[in-house]
């Protein structure tokens, strides 16, 4: 079972670039890594996901580097609103029971 | 919206009492899955199911049954609650083949006095 190792939680201002990284030392050559973003009362939502380099979308970037053993999620210019629990999980595409959250890091961003 | 409903939102049972929880989509994905979060474990995941009446156990299955008649359904079902089964329930769906890219419902509170 692939686990990862985040930071428990991180403050950041509004405006700056935040980037969480995420350790995972036994991820294996079919795995992914995919991050998860949680507000309070509410489900885990779908941000990321990539297998190597860089990957970016209209909400975060993902950068990966060639050995693989660890990622970093990188959010441009915070807001208030992505105060959150964010998760990383690495896993094949097709292992529903070899996903695993763990508790994730708390960011939270101050005015 | 990904499509996922969850019923009931808020449940207060006794021990020792059976309680079942319902999700349903209407994303006709095939896999469904049901996890728990409690404060300083994360997400773990208890069973989830890859078709109509095929199911596998999660981490932490004991205690839990699950049910899968329908592809839109996906029904938990706590045998015999206990006190250490408070917690938030959350139900995810998934398409085939890309079970790292899953679609929460907004959860489940169950307190079990």
């Amino acid at each position: 079972l692939a686990k990862t190792t985040q930071p428990i939680s991180m403050d950041s201002y509004e405006g700056q670039e935040v980037n969480i990284t995420c350790s995972h030392n036994n991820i294996a050559t079919n795995d992914y890594i995919t991050w998860y973003q949680q507000f309070p009362s509410q489900g885990p939502r779908f941000i990321i996901q990539g297998y190597k380099t860089k990957v970016t979308n209209e909400v975060a970037s993902l950068f990966i580097p060639a050995d693989r053993k660890s990622s970093t999620l990188s959010l441009p210019r915070v807001s208030l609103s992505d105060t959150a629990v964010y998760y990383c999980l690495v896993g094949d595409q097709t292992g529903a029971n070899n996903l695993f959250f763990g508790t994730g890091t708390r960011l939270t961003v101050i005015p | 919206d990904a499509g996922i409903t969850q019923s009931p939102r808020h449940k207060v049972t006794e021990t020792g009492t059976p309680v079942t929880l319902r999700c349903h989509q209407t994303e006709n994905h095939r896999y469904m899955y049901w996890y728990r979060q409690d404060p300083g474990h994360g997400l773990r995941l208890i069973h989830y199911s890859y078709g109509v009446k095929d199911t596998d156990k999660g981490e932490v299955s004991d205690g839990y049954s699950v049910s899968r008649s329908k592809t839109e359904d996906f029904l938990l079902t706590l045998e015999s609650a206990t006190s250490s089964q408070t917690s938030v329930y959350f139900c995810a769906i998934s398409p085939l083949g890309t079970v790292n890219e899953q679609f929460f419902g907004p959860g489940t509170r169950l307190t079990v006095l």
